[in-house]
């Protein structure tokens, strides 16, 4: 079946860059999401990327997306303490009509 | 937009009792969406309704889950029996049909189960 791989851990200085991967087995997968989960909170969409485009900016997120080895990033720029969180990474099959979601990348951010 | 919606936030019950949960969708979206999240997991797939439909059901849901969209708007996830390995945080999301049509979460229902 499909698979969403997360690194498990980050741990960054605050003002650094973050960068949390993905990989994915999906190849019918036509949008690539990034969620933040905060403590007792459900999931939050930060950004997403149509399978078609190689790159997303918004903000302090870039997102990138490497189809043919399927391959996503999350780049977050002058990370804060308050980016402290679970970041997921998931994949939507329109055909299948549902998301496969990663385990998650534990954000840490030190002051 | 009053976001997804999800009653009740906790609930501890003994093994062998019935539980629902209630979740109410952005009132827009037609599709519906329970997933399941234990601690240190990402959330797995239940099941999904295109309106009143049920459209897909993960085999993880046993038969002693079952779900209901009756009206094509909230939804309710009833357990029946509910055994320990049951307990974890239930998450409702809704979606519009097409575009990018990302998820939208409620806060989730956590289960405990003694």
């Amino acid at each position: 079946g499909e698979d969403v791989e997360q690194s498990l851990f980050l741990s960054v200085r605050e003002g650094d860059s973050s960068v949390i991967n993905c990989t994915y087995t999906d190849s019918s997968s036509t949008y690539l999401y990034w969620y933040k989960q905060e403590p007792g909170a459900g999931l939050q969409l930060l950004t997403y990327i149509f399978s078609n485009m190689d790159m997303k900016q918004d903000q302090r997120l870039t997102v990138l997306l490497n189809k043919k080895d399927k391959h996503l990033s999350l780049r977050i720029a002058d990370t804060q303490t308050g980016d402290s969180a679970i970041y997921f990474c998931a994949d939507m099959n329109t055909n299948a009509g549902k998301s496969t979601f990663g385990d998650g990348t534990t954000l840490t951010v030190k002051p | 937009d009053t976001g997804v919606s999800q009653d009740p936030r906790h609930k501890i019950t003994k093994r062998g009792q019935n539980v629902t949960f209630r979740c109410d969708p952005i009132s827009e979206h037609n599709r519906l969406y329970w997933y399941r999240q234990t601690l240190g997991q990402g959330p797995e797939f239940l099941t999904y309704f295109q309106n009143e439909a049920q459209l897909e059901k993960s085999r993880l849901l046993s038969n002693r889950f079952s779900a209901e969209r009756p009206k094509g708007s909230f939804s309710t996830l009833e357990i029946q029996r509910t055994e320990q390995g049951d307990s974890a945080m239930y998450l409702c999301a809704s979606s519009p049909t097409g575009g990018s049509s990302p998820l939208h979460f409620g806060n989730g229902t956590r289960l405990t189960v003694t």
